[in-house]
């Protein structure tokens, strides 16, 4: 089966960069997106086609592609940022949609 | 602005199915888009469960699809799940969700109901 790899945690210092990756087979040919999920509450998606940000999204949110990874950066960080980021694509030959096991975000 | 509320049992008893129920407000669900499940186990990370689309194909988790039915009740606007002989794995917080794609490629979902726990318990 597909699979998508994310870092359990990442830390950061309010005001600085976080970048949260995730890595699977041929991911750089499918479309990504991003989901923030804040304790308690539903996902809310924050990036999609890996690049493109929702109305209402922060611009500190940015996505990038790469070969096999996929980057979430927030600029500027903020405490309101603390969440779980999961990743999200399609694998075609298992017609599965697959999220990634999500990254704990810290901003201390 | 589309609302989804999901409803159903927050307990079953194991061997039994669990079936759920998405209530869709603000659009109808046979317009365009699909309709996706989504479930996440106390504490875990997110699973796709399966996906109605609005053309009436329906798609489902490969490990789940002995399992899973997915259907529509169009007269209700409502998007429905079946998953039969549950166990604790399938213990977890229930989502529905709008989801966009390109032709029946799914990209992702843009709109979450607010999930509802189900417990598989005796």
């Amino acid at each position: 089966s597909y699979e998508l790899i994310q870092p359990p945690s990442v830390s950061v210092s309010p005001g600085q960069t976080a970048s949260i990756t995730c890595s699977g087979d041929e991911l750089g040919s499918k479309y990504a997106c991003w989901y923030q999920q804040k304790s308690g509450q539903s996902p809310v998606l924050v990036i999609y086609q890996d690049t493109k940000r929702p109305s209402g999204i922060p611009e500190r949110f940015s996505g990038s592609n790469s070969g096999n990874t996929v980057t979430l950066t927030i600029s500027g960080t903020q405490a309101v940022d603390e969440a779980d980021y999961y990743c999200q694509a399609w694998d075609r030959t298992t017609a599965d949609i697959v999220f990634g096991g999500g990254t704990k975000l810290t901003v201390l | 602005q589309v609302q989804l509320r999901e409803s159903g049992p927050g307990l079953v008893k194991p061997s039994e199915t669990l079936s759920l129920t998405c209530d869709v407000s603000g659009y109808t669900i046979t317009t365009g888009y699909y309709w996706g499940w989504i479930r996440q186990p106390p504490g875990k990370g997110l699973e796709w469960v399966g996906s109605f689309y609005h053309s009436g194909s329906t798609y489902y988790k490969p490990s789940l699809k002995s399992r899973l039915t997915i259907s529509t009740d169009t007269s209700k606007n409502q998007v429905s799940l079946k998953l039969t002989s549950v166990t604790t794995a399938d213990t977890a917080i229930y989502f529905c969700a709008r989801g966009i794609g390109i032709a029946v490629t799914p990209l992702h979902f843009d709109s979450w109901g607010r999930g509802l726990l189900v417990t598989v318990s005796s």
